[in-house]
């Protein structure tokens, strides 16, 4: 049973789209996470939930735009998809705050063309 | 200069070799690290956790921090081909965003 789980695995697409990836866990965490590993394998948080409620948000383009429902799900829409946005789309998840023991899903390998 | 340092590789051993994987940073805020071992097309997996300095071992793997020296390392003992992975050192604040490094390639060879 998957613990922090990602849809799609992968996502191509062109230019200009607008598209969403959706994360949910299972594990009865109560903060979410949004990180983006580059080409070179450098990971960055992008956003991080807790209860629903904002906690960070790095400087990332409003393009990006994060919305948790409930406390198990956390999506990420992004309009007018750029070249640049190709990545690995990591949801992670981790207990009271505590970034340190944090839970990642497998990815979404988007590639926009 | 990046916050965390950490050298890409990759790193090349035999089988049954002694690893050494390290780290360097420079903010001396951070009181809590890790290393993640990511597989090939998978999530990084969290393998250690070390608040402060000290030492912390947990089968094969030792995790060393020097907070005088800003520097954290990982030894593998006896690696195993299995142990081929991007190891990725993170560290953090006091309930703060996780900062990783860019991670180091192991290669271990039968």
């Amino acid at each position: 049973d998957t613990a922090v789980s990602q849809t799609p695995k992968y996502l191509v697409t062109q230019m200009g789209n607008d598209k969403s990836i959706k994360c949910e866990q299972n594990l009865g965490h109560d903060t979410m996470y949004w990180y983006k590993q580059d080409s070179k394998k450098f990971l960055k948080i992008m956003f991080s939930y807790n209860n629903k409620e904002l906690i960070i948000n790095e400087t990332v383009p409003n393009r990006f735009s994060p919305k948790s429902p409930d406390k198990a799900h956390l999506n990420l829409h992004i309009n007018s998809l750029e070249l640049g946005d190709s990545a690995v789309y990591f949801c992670a998840s981790s207990l009271g705050g505590m970034t340190v023991r944090a839970f990642f899903g497998q990815g979404t390998r988007l590639t926009v063309v | 200069q990046k916050e965390v340092e950490q050298d890409p590789g990759p790193l090349s051993v035999p089988e049954g070799a002694i690893v050494s994987l390290n780290c360097t940073y420079s903010n001396s805020a951070f009181q809590y690290f890790m290393w993640y071992r990511q597989y090939s097309r998978k999530g990084p997996e969290l393998l250690m956790y070390t608040y402060s300095s000290g030492n912390k071992e947990d089968g094969r793997f030792t995790a060393q921090v020097d907070k005088s020296s800003k520097y954290i390392s990982l030894f593998i003992r006896d690696s195993q081909p299995s142990d081929s992975a991007t190891y990725l050192c993170a560290m953090s604040a006091s309930f703060q965003k996780l900062v990783f490094g860019t991670g180091t390639r192991l290669l271990v060879s039968p």
